[in-house]
């Protein structure tokens, strides 16, 4: 069965600080999808980065960056030079890719609250 | 304007009560979904629609309705709830049909407190 796991419950940091998500996931598929999305205190979910599993370069837009290895199933997330404003709830996603028609049903870990102290 | 709107934000309802969430897109998407929030727990899929039909019911109780009168529009009805169906309710949509590679575009969620 599909699963996320995401061990940090919570972590806080001081500004400027790196600090790195933990995300693994379990799939008996090969051919899937991970996601990180951030939830900020308004509430909605905004999506940051979509890998497919034959993709495996390692991805990095500005202060953010993403280690995928299928070889420990894990996606994890680095944010460098954190800032108050990351400050948010960020969820580890997986979604098996289907044949034509298959619903979307991603499978989200429990999420990491992310402090950013000033 | 957000590109998914979700009202209202805050409801608080009686266990006998019967009320309605909204939600509306206005990205010209065609797959919507509705997902329940509770505390400490994974986001779990409820619904899905695409192109205005239901491809997926997560097994859901019966007390929770859908509707999707137009690729635009997602309602999900509630009546007699119980209190542990207090969480938040986040809509979502995205582009194409609901495939499985599709990113989400989420709207802020209502909150639901059942007394």
């Amino acid at each position: 069965a599909q699963k996320v796991t995401q061990a940090q419950t919570e972590i806080s940091v001081v500004e400027k600080e790196d600090v790195t998500l933990d995300c693994v996931y379990e799939t008996r598929d090969t051919t899937y999808y991970l996601f990180w999305y951030k939830q900020p205190p308004s509430g909605e979910l905004v999506f940051l980065i979509r890998r497919n599993s034959f993709d495996e370069q390692n991805e990095i837009s500005g202060r953010y960056s993403w280690n995928f290895q299928k070889s420990t199933s894990s996606f994890n997330f680095t944010i460098t030079a954190s800032q108050v404003v990351d400050s948010a709830v960020y969820f580890c996603a997986l979604s098996e890719a289907g044949y034509g028609g298959a619903t979307n049903k991603l499978i989200f870990g429990t999420g990491t609250l992310l402090a950013v102290q000033p | 304007e957000t590109g998914v709107t979700q009202t209202p934000r805050h409801l608080v309802m009686g266990m006998t009560n019967k009320k309605s969430l909204k939600c509306e897109q206005h990205l010209g998407h065609n797959a919507m979904y509705w997902y329940k929030q509770s505390a400490k727990k994974p986001l779990e899929l409820m619904f899905v629609y695409s192109l205005e039909e239901r491809v997926e019911n997560n097994s859901v109780p019966s007390r929770f309705s859908p509707e999707c009168p137009n690729s635009s529009h997602l309602f999900l009805h509630l009546h007699t709830l119980q209190p542990e169906d207090s969480a938040l309710y986040l809509c979502a949509s995205s582009q194409g049909e609901g495939q499985r590679n599709e990113k989400l575009f989420f709207g802020s969620g209502t909150q639901l407190s059942v007394l």
